[in-house]
């Protein structure tokens, strides 16, 4: 069964750093581009950043670029998101998500971690 | 950046109504548009990919049509589990942009 474990969640005042991390299990995951999709309290999706299956390859939205990095240990089957110079409006439930092998559709969710950024 | 625009917003439906939401795209995605189901504290579910291809499991009530700029889910027959929020996904290209989510409540 696959599963997609998000962790690292917590309050962070403004400017300090959180990584995030997800625990894959149930398939093969050095063979999947990962992503990592956000959403404010209320809100709409929004996507954050994508990472190709040996790490080589990453994108990011123009909100977090320079700010966040996305990475992958694909030993211990896990998909991290370094967050620094966090700010109030990156607050939100961050979910990783699984890209399927023949289309950009997201089959595989984590149930999503909570990032609050207050002093 | 290709922006996303779903309709409508909001809207309100009875057991067994055919509902339809649209999305559009602000340039062409060929085909790569896919459509989630959201409730509310849960992540989000795939339901339809490549625009009109139902993801394993999805009931055969939902499907998808379109292609280029503009897209549609139709729900043939509206149950009370169907009570969600519905969004769009474009991935044709980085960043992977989201519709802002159409809210479906059942009357």
């Amino acid at each position: 069964e696959v599963q997609l474990v998000d962790s690292g969640g917590g309050l962070v005042q403004p400017g300090g750093s959180l990584r995030l991390s997800c625990a894959a299990s149930g398939f093969t995951f050095s063979s999947y581009w990962m992503h990592w999709v956000r959403q404010a309290p209320g809100k709409g999706l929004v996507w954050v950043s994508r990472i190709n299956g040996d790490g080589s390859s990453t994108n990011y939205a123009d909100s977090v670029e320079g700010r966040f990095t996305i990475s992958r240990d694909n030993a211990k089957n896990t998909l991290y998101l370094q967050m620094n110079s966090l700010r109030a409006e990156d607050t939100a439930v961050y979910y990783c998500a699984r890209q399927g092998l023949r289309s950009g559709s997201y089959t595989y969710w984590g149930q999503g971690t909570l990032v609050t950024v207050s002093s | 950046d290709i922006q996303m625009t779903q309709s409508p917003s909001s809207l309100s439906a009875s057991v067994g109504d055919r509902v339809t939401i649209t999305c559009r795209a602000s340039q062409s995605i060929s085909s790569y548009l896919n459509w989630y189901q959201q409730k509310v504290g849960k992540a989000p579910k795939l339901l339809i990919y490549a625009a009109s291809r139902l993801q394993s499991g999805v009931p055969s009530r939902f499907s998808g049509s379109g292609s280029g700029t503009d897209f549609t889910l139709t729900i043939s027959s509206l149950q009370p589990e169907d009570s969600a929020t519905y969004y769009c996904q474009q991935s044709h290209s980085t960043p992977y942009s989201f519709g802002q989510g159409t809210k479906l409540e059942i009357k």
